[in-house]
C-alpha cells in the first residue's frame, strides 16, 4: 500500500486554466504539507496543515488554496495558472508536526504552457 | 532565516568507496535533522531522521551525524554501491516542526 499517494503524477496544461492536485496519507498522520521543487530541484515549503488547520502559508500567490477535507487527504487548488508555476509539487505527511520522519509522495509534475 | 547548504553539489566514486556528505544551516534551533534520497523522476525516500538531542543515527550502510551547536550534519556512506547513485537531500524541521528546510542536494554517481 503507498503511504502517500497524489494524482496526477503529470499535468499539462494551459495557461490560465484552474487544476487541482489530489493527495491521500493512509498513514494516521495528523501534519500534511505540500512542497515545490522548482526547475533547479531546489524544495520549498508552500504549505503545512495540522488537523486540517492551516498552520503555514509560505508566502505563497493566493492563487494556490489548499483544501483539508479531513485529516488523510490534502488537496491544492490552482486558479489561473501562470507559467512560472511549472515545477513538481509534492504532497508529504508526518505525525505530530514534524516531531517523526517527513514522508513524501511521488509528486507532480506540472506543466503549464 | 535558516538556510541549508550541502556540499558537494556533485560526486563521483567508484564502487566500493566510503564517503561522506556534508550538510550545514545556519540556525542551530531546530527540531530535528532528515536525510532523504531522491532518484530521477521520483519522490524523497527517508533515510535517517536524528532528533535535536541526539548525535548520530544509523541505518544499514548509511550513518548520519549531527553536530547541532556547529550546525553541521554528515552522512557517512560505506562501501557505496552502483544502486546508492541518487541525490541526496538534507532537510532540518524547524524548532515548532512545521516545516522541512531543505538543501539544493549532492548527486552522487557510483561507478562499478
Amino acid at each position: 500500500d503507498t503511504a502517500v499517494s497524489q494524482t496526477p503524477k503529470y499535468l499539462v496544461t494551459q495557461m490560465g486554466n484552474d487544476k487541482s492536485i489530489k493527495c491521500e496519507q493512509n498513514l494516521g498522520h495528523d501534519t500534511m504539507y505540500w512542497y515545490k521543487q522548482d526547475s533547479k530541484k531546489f524544495l520549498k515549503i508552500m504549505f503545512s496543515y495540522n488537523n486540517k488547520e492551516l498552520i503555514i502559508n509560505e508566502t505563497v500567490p493566493n492563487r494556490f488554496s489548499p483544501k483539508s477535507p479531513d485529516k488523510a487527504h490534502l488537496n491544492l487548488h490552482i486558479n489561473s495558472l501562470e507559467l512560472g508555476d511549472s515545477a513538481v509539487y509534492f504532497c508529504a505527511s508526518s505525525q505530530d508536526l514534524g516531531r517523526r520522519e517527513a514522508f513524501f509522495g511521488q509528486g507532480t509534475r506540472l506543466t503549464v504552457v | 532565516k535558516q538556510e541549508v547548504t550541502q556540499i558537494p553539489a556533485a560526486l563521483s566514486v567508484p564502487e566500493g568507496e566510503n564517503l561522506v556528505l556534508n550538510c550545514s544551516f545556519t540556525d542551530s534551533a531546530i527540531y530535528n535533522l532528515q536525510w532523504f534520497r531522491q532518484d530521477p523522476g521520483k519522490g524523497l525516500t527517508s533515510l535517517l531522521l536524528i532528533q535535536s538531542s541526539q548525535r548520530e543515527q544509523t541505518s544499514g550502510r548509511l550513518n548520519a551525524s549531527l553536530d547541532k551547536s556547529s550546525g553541521r550534519s554528515t552522512l557517512y556512506i560505506a562501501a557505496s554501491q552502483p544502486g546508492d547513485s541518487a541525490t541526496y537531500l538534507c532537510a532540518v524541521n524547524n524548532q515548532a516542526g512545521t516545516a522541512l528546510i531543505f538543501g539544493k542536494g549532492t548527486t552522487l554517481s557510483v561507478s562499478s
